[in-house]
């Protein structure tokens, strides 16, 4: 069974520009969960996506959005990029009920 | 609110160790409790798990017992290795829900 894919792995973009991030879940999971994870702050909650809709949301800006496809694929988007949005974007999916599996994530760069 | 608190790190120590990671939460209600790690370039990947009162989880030869008295759930190993140089996050979630409280995660280093 495939695990959960993430692409890119590594991103590098310029202040002002906008990004998109791709995750793919383990099939059957219809949950997927983005993290932002930085040294300074850890390990922080962005959202939750279920069956197309967000679910969860955590403390970041509206340049922070996502969103999720039929096939449980999910987006997340990031615009007019700042330097502190640089951190690796972790990506986590699940089943209905059951225990999250995370890909190994987006490093994005931000000069 | 509800919240992990974990040891702060880096931990340093020596092959064959002992090991000891503090993990304390606040939450309504009886969680799942969970630890994760992550090495280095990888994501996060589920060590152990405790779903219930004196429940231990273990694997890898790393331990955790869920206490509810004291709301807490310390990792332990008693002999480390290079291998397990990593961060290792605690973490818990409402069984309603499954969505994810964690810890800020501690980053141990093992020198050979």
């Amino acid at each position: 069974k495939a695990g959960v894919t993430q692409t890119p792995r590594y991103l590098i973009k310029t202040r002002g520009q906008q990004v998109t991030l791709s995750c793919s879940p383990i099939s059957g999971h219809r949950s997927v969960s983005w993290y932002q994870q930085t040294p300074g702050q850890g390990l922080q909650f962005l959202f939750e996506y279920f069956s197309e809709t967000q679910r969860n949301k955590g403390n970041f800006p509206g340049r922070f959005s996502g969103r999720q496809f039929s096939n449980s694929r999910s987006e997340m988007n990031v615009s007019t990029l700042e330097l502190g949005d640089s951190a690796l974007y972790l990506c986590a999916s699940r089943p209905l009920v059951g225990l999250a599996f995370f890909g190994q994530g987006t490093r994005l760069t931000v000069v | 609110g509800d919240s992990v608190t974990q040891m702060e790190g880096p931990v340093t120590l020596s092959e064959e160790a002992f090991l000891t990671i503090n993990c304390t939460y606040t939450a309504t209600g009886y969680p799942s409790l969970f630890w994760y790690v992550q090495y280095p370039g990888e994501g996060l990947q589920l060590l152990l798990k405790a779903t219930k009162a004196d429940d231990k989880g273990s694997n890898k030869g790393f331990e955790a017992t869920y206490r509810k008295e004291t709301t807490s759930f310390h990792l332990e190993k008693g002999s480390v290795q290079v291998s397990d140089s990593a961060v290792y996050f605690c973490a818990f979630a409402m069984d309603s829900n499954y969505q994810l409280i964690w810890g800020a995660g501690t980053k141990l280093i093992i020198k050979p």
